[in-house]
Parts: C-alpha cells; structure tokens; sequence
C-alpha cells in the first residue's frame, strides 16, 4: 500500500542553525500539507501546497519558513533559522484531489529538537 | 474560526468495556468531520470519517455518527482491546477553512488487560 514518508525520523538541532525536513507523498497525489504538533498541544496547520505553489498558509508560517518540491517526488519543508519553540512533531500529508471529502495521508512524522 | 472541541484524557478502560470519546464542532459551513489514530511511535491514521449530517463512519469496531443538531461526532466501540491504546484525535474540514484539517486536542485511551 502506498504511503508517505518522512525523513529523518529524528532531528536535533542547535538555535539558528537551518534545517530541511524531507517527504515523499503518495505518488499520484497533488495536494501537500505540513501539519506540526508541539509536544502536549494541538496538531497545527502550517501549510498547503498546490501545483507548485503554496495555495494556503497559517500565521505561523512566517518568513522562515519555506517549502518547496524539487524534484517532483520530494516535498521539503525548511526552516531557515530555528527557534526554541520550533521543537515539535512535523507531519507531512497528502491527498489526490481537492480534500473536501478525501483522506489525507500523513507521514510518520519529524521530531525536531531545537537545543 | 472553526474549531474542534474534544474530551480530555487520558481515558483508562480495561479491556471489553464500552469507549465513548466525545467530539463536539463550531462551524460557519457544511464540514467533514474525521477521527485520526496515532498509535505510540507512528503517523497518523486516518479511522473514519462522515462528510454529511446523519452519515455514520465505522471502521475496526469504531463508529461515529455525524450529529448536526448537537454538533458532535462522538467516538464509540463496543468492546476495547489493549491494541486500542492510542491517541484518538477529532478533525473537521470545509471550505471556510480551505480544507485544512482543523484538529481537537487529542484524547490518549489507554486500555489495560
């Protein structure tokens, strides 16, 4: 069965270093999500992307951060100079079409670890 | 905004009792209403979903059934195993939101032999 995968299962970083985390979606799938999960705390959107560009984003998606699909089989998430509070669970998801009523697929997840 | 509002945990139940985790929603339009799993040290699993009023979802023993009246989407099984033990978490989408899954807090079920 198909599925999305994340890498690396584990970061640790130190403050204001850069950091990139990987997903693969579902082959056939258009639509690319970044969720994250502080510890004890909701799971948030971050960011949508579609057709090669960022279709929605939150608030917390601000300048330092960044997406991208390089290669037509990776989504990237980066985060350009890390913070404290960016230590969470990133979840990367995925959907064929337009998700009104479809699945998304999520990734196993990224634990950051921001020291 | 929307928003998902769901029990707290952790819910502790031995194993053959009657689960029931409560989902209530705010919403300004006609949502989809899902429960994802996440069991220890894994993704998240989508388990079911209903995407109109009075639809009921179901999967693995788990049902849910889509209450527009009160606004709920309260999670039921009629027997737990200890392989339920997980983190059960409440979602809805709809184009006010622009599909994103709005998601509850999570409830942690743990269930012992």
């Amino acid at each position: 069965e198909p599925e999305v995968t994340q890498t690396p299962s584990h970061q640790v970083t130190q403050m204001g270093q850069e950091v990139i985390l990987r997903c693969v979606p579902i082959s056939n799938h258009l639509y690319f999500y970044w969720y994250r999960q502080i510890l004890g705390q909701k799971v948030e959107f971050l960011v949508s992307f579609y057709n090669n560009e960022i279709s929605e984003k939150s608030e917390i998606f601000d300048d330092q951060f960044s997406v991208e699909r390089p290669d037509g089989s990776n989504f990237t998430l980066k985060i350009r100079s890390t913070k404290l509070e960016d230590s969470a669970m990133y979840f990367c998801a995925s959907t064929r079409d337009l998700p009104s009523y479809n699945e998304q697929f999520f990734g196993p997840g990224t634990r950051l670890t921001v020291l | 905004g929307d928003s998902v509002t769901q029990m707290e945990g952790p819910v502790t139940l031995s194993e053959e009792a009657f689960l029931t985790i409560n989902c209530t929603y705010t919403a300004t339009g006609y949502p989809s209403l899902f429960w994802y799993v996440q069991y220890p040290g894994e993704g998240l699993q989508l388990l079911l979903k209903a995407t109109k009023a009075d639809d009921k979802g179901s999967n693995k023993g788990f049902e849910a059934t889509y209450r527009k009246e009160t606004t709920s989407f309260h999670l039921e099984k009629g027997s737990v195993q200890v392989s339920d033990s997980a983190v059960y978490f409440c979602a809805l989408s709809d184009l006010d939101s622009n599909y994103q899954l709005i998601w509850g807090a999570g409830t942690k079920l743990i269930i012992k032999p």
